[in-house]
């Protein structure tokens, strides 16, 4: 298994700021990901972290508005840039080794005002 | 890419009541299926996987789950609810052969009232 941090754990942000999530794996995984929850909804894949590359972008969300970085096998931000109150959500962080099974972040609950 | 469908968006039942949340996917060759558990302010938890083998599969905090080819679902059931077990349940499914990347249905939300 692997143990994944979140940070911070919940935002309250104005909108047209930016705010950026850390996410860290206590041990090398293969991949990355992030994804979105809204209320009351499922998860929607943002992109995929790639190690030393631009990240892998779902239909619907672009690297201006969500930059990625990975600068190695534990560690990934997600930015969240020019926010409105569109992009309240949980933010998820997870990776996976080599058995399809995911690991999952806590969560960043962002508000935007 | 897969598609999953969870019929029931809620569930409730009463404290030590059996309980089965439905899950079906999209048809496929060959496919990998996850239950995962989200409690109030927490991440998912993986509750159990199907990858090949037993159809039946067990996994924590006393569920189970059942692969049937033939209907493309993968049910989760437990035979007796505590009120611990109240929260967001999400089936996910992800090609054999294909990505790390599953695709996850709607979520169910388990209550359980004492």
């Amino acid at each position: 298994s692997a143990v994944i941090s979140q940070k911070p754990s919940r935002d309250i942000c104005q909108r047209g700021t930016s705010l950026t999530i850390q996410c860290q794996v206590d041990s090398q995984v293969t991949m990355m990901f992030w994804y979105r929850q809204q209320p009351g909804q499922s998860l929607t894949l943002i992109a995929t972290a790639n190690q030393g590359s631009e990240a892998t972008y779902e239909s619907g969300f672009v690297i201006d508005k969500f930059p990625i970085s990975r600068p190695n096998l534990t560690f990934s931000t997600l930015t969240v840039s020019n926010m409105s109150p569109e992009d309240s959500s949980i933010y998820l962080c997870s990776a996976a080794r080599d058995s399809y099974e995911q690991f999952f972040g806590p969560g960043t609950r962002l508000t935007v005002l | 890419a897969q598609s999953v469908t969870q019929l029931d968006s809620q569930v409730p039942v009463f404290e030590e009541a059996p309980v089965e949340l439905r899950c079906n996917y999209s048809s496929s060759v060959s496919v990998y299926l996850f239950w995962y558990v989200q409690y109030p302010n927490q991440g998912l938890q993986l509750l159990l996987k199907y990858l090949s083998g037993s159809t039946l599969v067990k996994g924590i905090n006393g569920f189970e789950a059942e692969f049937n080819k033939s209907q493309t679902s993968f049910h989760l059931r437990k035979p007796s609810v505590h009120i611990s077990d109240t929260a967001e349940y999400f089936c996910a499914a992800s090609s054999s052969g294909g990505s790390y990347i599953p695709t996850f249905g709607r979520g169910t939300s388990l209550i359980v009232h004492p």
